[in-house]
């Protein structure tokens, strides 16, 4: 069974462009969790998707979004990008407990 | 008080040695409780889920303590392979599942 795929893998952008990351859940897992995990801190609860819609967001500012589609993958999108957004971005697909997929990592310069 | 709290560590151990980590948690509320264990700039892996009664998985043994709002997680025979961040997660039930991080905790294994 395939576990949980992100994409791209890196992603280096410069301040004030926007990003897109893509997740893909475990088959049959309806739930899509995104964090961020800067270099050095924990994990940061950033949405939380189910069944298509938003069902939690984290203390991020609005221009983090994102969405989930008909076949539960998910994306991020992150506007207006700042120096400080530079992280790990991790999904997890969950029943009960999370399943995490590698991670994209993003680099503003 | 942090929601969930895990000293950060480093443990630095020798090969085949037993070590402990605790993590408090502040949520009299939280139903899930579980532990993971992520190696340098990787993603968080499922170490094993923690049960009312105790749970053990060859040398990990998982605990839970409610009435004093902990978990701990004890390896023993401690491996190089062992080397990590182990994270400790605390989750409320209900309508608005989030489950809650701790920082981790640094487990070192040395020869």
């Amino acid at each position: 069974e395939a576990g949980v795929t992100q994409s791209p893998t890196h992603l280096i952008k410069t301040r004030g462009q926007q990003a897109t990351l893509r997740c893909s859940p475990i088959s049959g897992h309806t739930s899509v969790y995104w964090y961020q995990q800067a270099l050095g801190l924990g994990l940061q609860f950033l949405l939380w998707y189910d069944e298509g819609e938003e069902r939690n967001r984290g203390n991020f500012p609005p221009r983090f979004s994102g969405r989930q589609f008909p076949n539960y993958s998910s994306e991020l999108n992150v506007n207006a990008l700042e120096l400080e957004d530079s992280a790990l971005y991790l999904c997890a697909s969950t029943a009960y407990e999370q399943y995490f997929g590698p991670g994209t990592r993003l680099t503003v310069t | 008080r942090k929601e969930v709290e895990q000293d950060p560590g480093p443990f630095n151990v020798p090969e085949g040695a037993t070590v402990a980590f605790n993590c408090t948690y502040s949520n009299s509320a939280s139903q899930s409780f579980f532990w993971y264990r992520q190696d340098c700039r990787k993603e968080p892996k499922l170490l094993m889920s923690v049960y009312s009664s105790g749970n053990e998985d060859g040398r990990f043994t998982a605990q839970l303590n409610r009435a004093s709002q902990y978990i701990s997680l004890l390896i023993r025979d401690s491996k190089l392979s062992d080397s990590a961040t182990y994270l400790c997660v605390v989750g409320t039930s209900g309508g608005s599942y989030i489950p809650t991080f701790g920082r981790g905790t640094s487990l070192i294994v040395h020869p």
